[in-house]
C-alpha cells in the first residue's frame, strides 16, 4: 500500500499569502495524484487531478506540480474561503490511498 | 446537475450488519466507476472500495475486505455498500463519489455525496 505523508499538518497564514503544501509518496505515483478541499461539514471537493490538471470550476490561484513520489500544492493568494483542510490521493495502484491532510488556517 | 444521495446510515451494534445506499442523479450512472470513502469523525479520509461502471471489477480497502461488499444497480441509478460484522473502528461518515471520467473507475472522485453516519456502539 502506497503511503501519503502531507506536511505541514497545520499551515497558518494570513488572507492574501501564498500557501504551500506537500505531498510525498512511499514509493512512485508517476503522476496520478490529485488534490482536494474539504471544509467543515462538508464532503471533498476535487482541486487538482494528474498532479497539475485543474477540474471543472477551480479557480486559477490554485495550481499543482510534481512528479513520481514529490507533489506540491501552491494556492498563489489565499482568499478567505481557501481555509480548509486539503488532502492529496493517488490512483496508482490498489488500494487507493490519501494522505492525513493539512489544515490551512488563519 | 450532478446529485449523489446516500441514506441507511444510523446506529448499529458490533457484529450486526447494516447497508447503505446511493441514489445518482443528473449523469449516465451506468458508465461510471464509483467509490465509498470514509471520515472516522474528526479524523481524514479513508478510501473504502470501488465497483466499475459494469460491475465487473471492484477493490476493498484492507480494512473492510471479506466484509464489505460494494454492489450497484444501474436500472434504479443506485449504489449500494452491504456491511458485515460491523465494528467500532468502522464509525464514520461514508461517502459515495463518481469518478471523473466515464468508462473509468480507477480514478479521481469529482462528485461526492452528502454523507451519511454509521456508528457502531452497543
Amino acid at each position: 500500500e502506497i503511503v501519503l505523508t502531507q506536511s505541514p499538518a497545520t499551515l497558518s497564514l494570513s488572507p492574501g499569502e501564498r500557501a504551500t503544501l506537500s505531498c510525498r509518496a512511499s514509493q512512485s505515483v508517476n503522476s496520478y495524484l490529485a488534490w482536494y478541499q474539504q471544509k467543515p461539514g462538508q464532503a471533498p471537493r476535487l482541486l487538482i487531478y494528474d498532479a497539475s490538471t485543474r477540474a471543472t470550476g477551480i479557480p486559477a490561484r490554485f495550481s499543482g506540480s510534481g512528479s513520481g513520489a514529490d507533489f506540491t500544492l501552491t494556492i498563489s493568494s489565499l482568499e478567505p474561503e481557501d481555509f480548509a483542510v486539503y488532502y492529496c490521493q493517488h490512483r496508482a495502484n490498489w488500494p487507493l490511498t490519501f494522505g492525513g491532510g493539512t489544515k490551512v488556517e488563519i | 446537475q450532478v446529485q449523489l444521495v446516500g441514506s441507511g446510515g444510523g446506529v448499529v451494534q458490533p457484529g450486526r450488519s447494516m447497508r447503505l445506499s446511493c441514489a445518482a442523479s443528473g449523469f449516465t450512472f451506468s458508465t461510471y466507476g464509483m467509490h465509498w470513502v470514509r471520515q472516522a469523525p474528526g479524523k481524514g479520509l479513508e478510501w473504502v472500495a470501488v465497483l466499475s461502471h459494469d460491475g465487473n471489477n471492484e477493490y476493498y480497502a484492507n480494512s473492510v475486505k471479506g466484509r464489505f461488499t460494494i454492489s450497484r444497480d444501474n436500472s434504479k441509478n443506485t449504489l449500494y455498500l452491504q456491511m458485515n460484522s460491523l465494528r467500532a473502528e468502522d464509525t464514520a461518515v461514508y461517502y459515495c463519489a463518481k469518478v471523473v471520467r466515464s468508462g473509468w473507475y480507477d480514478d479521481y472522485l469529482d462528485y461526492w455525496g452528502q454523507g451519511t453516519l454509521v456508528t457502531v456502539s452497543s
